[in-house]
């Protein structure tokens, strides 16, 4: 079955560069959603964008923003990137509904991350 | 404020050793506690949603359970390709973001 896929997997930057994290949503998925692991923790939720208007937001700094785009695909873009910026990000994506009654919430599929080095 | 602790930290178990791993919540409303294995460097990869106290999920070794406060893993005779970290999250009400614990490392020695 088709995954979450995210590009680039490695990504090495300078500080004070900027960064471009893409995900594409497994096929039909409307909702898709950022999350960012540092060394040794949990994810952190990030943003998150259902049928392209952001849906919900979390701990995400000014210098990041995204986007959700007509084929569902969404990117992550970073700026003046600091050295506490280098950690894994996941993109996650579900289908709206599927959980079953509207109070469920539906599963959410990660795909592999893209890993960010910031020297 | 949703949280979500699991325990142990991590888990050192013997092939064919059956153990339960933890996962305390507090959520204003369950809209759903979800279980993942995350092997290092890789993305979660899903093993069960829980909606309702009182369910049950079960997929080969594993079995999820869930009460009103807390669920559990149960991992019964593992093999050393279950060894990973055990990573549970929540749903609350008004959010579709999850809230994850801090994850359980689990080590099975052949």
């Amino acid at each position: 079955a088709a995954g979450v896929i995210q590009s680039p997997r490695h990504l090495i930057k300078e500080k004070r560069e900027t960064a471009t994290l893409k995900c594409y949503p497994i096929p039909r998925h409307d909702t898709v959603y950022w999350y960012q692991q540092g060394p040794g923790q949990d994810p952190q939720f990030l943003i998150s964008f259902y049928e392209k208007m952001q849906s919900d937001k979390g701990s995400i700094p000014d210098r990041f923003s995204a986007q959700q785009f007509s084929d569902y695909h969404s990117e992550l873009n970073m700026s003046s990137l600091e050295l506490g910026d280098s950690a894994l990000y996941f993109c996650a994506s579900s289908l709206f509904g599927a959980g079953g009654p509207y109070m469920y919430q539906e599963t959410q599929y990660f795909g592999p991350g893209t890993r960010l080095l910031v020297l | 404020e949703d949280q979500v602790t699991q325990s142990p930290e991590a888990l050192r178990l013997q092939e064919g050793e059956s153990s339960s791993l933890n996962c305390s919540y507090t959520v204003s409303g369950l809209r759903g506690l979800f279980w993942y294995r995350q092997d290092p460097g890789k993305g979660p990869e899903f093993l069960f949603t829980l909606y309702s106290a009182g369910e049950e999920k079960e997929k080969e070794r594993l079995k999820a359970t869930l009460t009103k406060k807390e669920s559990f893993l149960h991992i019964t005779a593992p093999k050393p390709e279950d060894s990973a970290t055990y990573l549970c999250a929540v749903a609350d009400t008004g959010r579709r973001a999850l809230t994850f614990g801090s994850g359980t490392r689990l080590q099975v020695q052949p």
